[in-house]
């Protein structure tokens, strides 16, 4: 079964902890992002990568990190530094990292809430 | 600052009419534009883009961009309750990264 995976679905975190959220993908694409989303808002960039071992800080990047050591994975650690991290986390691939053809694809998503 | 402005809604429909969400942006280099649908709880997933000037359609789905008025809109023709979503407009910079609207919520009512 092709496509985007993350796990987990919903992931709880307590005050203090680092935790750290996964995605996959077996669709051969050279781009990797990941979004927060909170209710009402659109979604804001928080990292991305074009490529394997090299990744870029969006928006919002203060209190994640990120690494990119598989093509197929890129996953995002929200710190503890990240005071408000209750949000849902969107990972969405594209097949290029230049050109018209700039569709991207999204998974699942993870909804994180903090206790 | 680079922005893509969308009315948040409700936007109201009765079944079977057309729905017409509207969507702004500012970076008169924009290329590409998207309208992605969410349903509650869910992904984005992607409905149509669109790259030039004009309509472009796909089944009941008409998209139209005016670049020179800085416009995109989505005409959904013979609402189905099953279209009732948040629909996110999608622009891309300069740099080919997407800024997103906070997205219009559409109801269609039966």
């Amino acid at each position: 079964d092709g496509g985007i995976t993350q796990s987990p679905k919903y992931l709880f975190r307590k005050e203090g902890q680092n935790v750290t959220l996964s995605c996959e993908q077996n669709l051969n694409h050279d781009a990797m992002y990941w979004y927060r989303q909170d209710p009402g808002q659109g979604l804001r960039l928080i990292y991305y990568s074009q490529i394997v071992n090299d990744f870029q800080k969006g928006d919002i990047a203060e209190g994640y990190s990120v690494s990119r050591e598989k093509k197929e994975s890129f996953p995002l650690t929200v710190t503890s530094a990240q005071k408000n991290p209750t949000a849902f986390y969107l990972c969405a691939t594209k097949p290029t990292d230049r050109g018209l053809s700039d569709t991207q694809y999204f998974g699942p998503g993870t909804r994180l809430t903090v206790l | 600052q680079k922005e893509v402005e969308q009315n948040s809604g409700p936007l109201s429909v009765p079944e079977g009419a057309i729905a017409s969400l509207n969507c702004t942006y500012s970076d008169r280099g924009s290329q590409s534009f998207f309208w992605y649908r969410q349903y509650s709880g869910k992904s984005p997933e992607l409905i149509m883009f669109i790259y030039s000037n004009g309509d472009k359609e796909d089944g009941r789905f008409t998209a139209q961009l005016n670049k020179a008025s800085q416009y995109v809109s989505l005409l959904i023709r013979d609402s189905q309750p099953s279209d009732s979503a948040t629909y996110l407009c999608a622009v891309s910079d300069s740099n080919y990264q997407l800024i997103w609207g906070a997205g219009t919520k559409l109801i269609i009512k039966p």
